[in-house]
C-alpha cells in the first residue's frame, strides 16, 4: 500500500463547477499535510497547508481528518487557471520527528474548460 | 540565490553512460533533496542533506547513484552507468529549517533521458 493515495482522475470540470479531490495516508505518526500544485512540466509549489480545524484561502479549502487518515482539497467557482495536477503531501519522520522531507500522492489531475 | 537553480535542464545519455546534475539551492537554507519524478507524476525521494551533511539517503539506489553538498559549490546528484529506467526529471529542494514546515522550494528540474 502507498504511503499516500489519491485518485488521479482526471477531473474535467466546466469553468465555475466545484470540484473535490480526496487523500489517504498510511501513517497515523505523520505530523504535518500540504496540498502542492504541479503544472505540465513544472516543479511543484506549495498550495496550501492542512490543519486539523480546517483551513480556507480563497476558493480553496482544505480539511484533514486524523481519525480516518484524510485529507481533502475543495476548489468552488473553478477558473481555468485551476487546471493542475495536485498534489496531496505528508511530511514523512525520521526518528520519530518531521524533518521536512515530503511524501507525495500520485497527484490527481485537473482540467478546467470553458 | 532567491531561488534554487538547477542544472542542465535536459539531459541525454547513452545507457551505461555517466550523468551528473547539479543544484544551488537558495542562499540560508540548509536543507537540500532530491526527488526523482518518472511517469504518472510518482514523486520519489532520494536524499536529503543538511548543510553539506546527508541526512537521510533512504531513497538512493547506492549502487549507481551519489550526491554531494560541498561548502561553497552547488550541490551535486551522479548517475553512474545509467539504465533506461533513470529517466526522469530530477528535482532538487530546500527549505530553511525541520520541524513542520512543509514548504519545500523546488528548482525547475533537471529532465534526463537515456537512450
Amino acid at each position: 500500500r502507498k504511503e499516500v493515495e489519491q485518485d488521479p482522475g482526471p477531473f474535467n470540470v466546466p469553468e465555475g463547477a466545484t470540484v473535490a479531490f480526496n487523500c489517504t495516508y498510511s501513517n497515523s505518526a505523520s505530523q504535518s499535510f500540504f496540498w502542492y500544485r504541479q503544472d505540465c512540466r513544472k516543479e511543484p509549489k506549495l498550495l496550501m497547508s492542512v490543519y486539523s480545524s480546517g483551513n480556507e484561502d480563497g476558493r480553496f479549502t482544505a480539511q484533514l481528518n486524523r481519525a480516518s487518515q484524510y485529507i481533502s482539497l475543495l476548489i468552488r467557482d473553478s477558473k481555468l487557471s485551476d487546471s493542475a495536477t495536485y498534489l496531496c503531501v505528508v511530511t514523512a519522520l525520521k526518528g520519530g520527528t518531521s524533518y521536512g522531507k515530503l511524501t507525495f500522492g500520485q497527484g490527481t489531475i485537473l482540467t478546467v474548460h470553458p | 540565490g532567491e531561488e534554487v537553480a538547477q542544472t542542465p535542464k535536459h539531459l541525454v545519455r547513452g545507457e551505461g553512460q555517466k550523468a551528473k546534475l547539479y543544484c544551488a539551492p537558495i542562499k540560508g537554507h540548509s536543507y537540500v533533496f532530491w526527488y526523482q519524478q518518472v511517469l504518472k507524476n510518482e514523486f520519489k525521494f532520494l536524499i536529503s542533506f543538511q548543510n553539506e551533511n546527508v541526512f537521510d539517503e533512504t531513497g538512493m539506489p547506492k549502487e549507481r547513484f551519489s550526491a554531494k553538498c560541498l561548502p561553497n559549490s552547488p550541490c551535486s546528484l551522479e548517475i553512474q552507468a545509467t539504465k533506461l529506467e533513470d529517466s526522469a526529471v530530477y528535482f532538487c529542494a530546500s527549505s530553511p529549517w525541520t520541524g513542520r514546515t512543509g514548504e519545500l522550494f523546488f528548482g525547475e528540474g533537471s529532465r534526463l533521458t537515456v537512450l
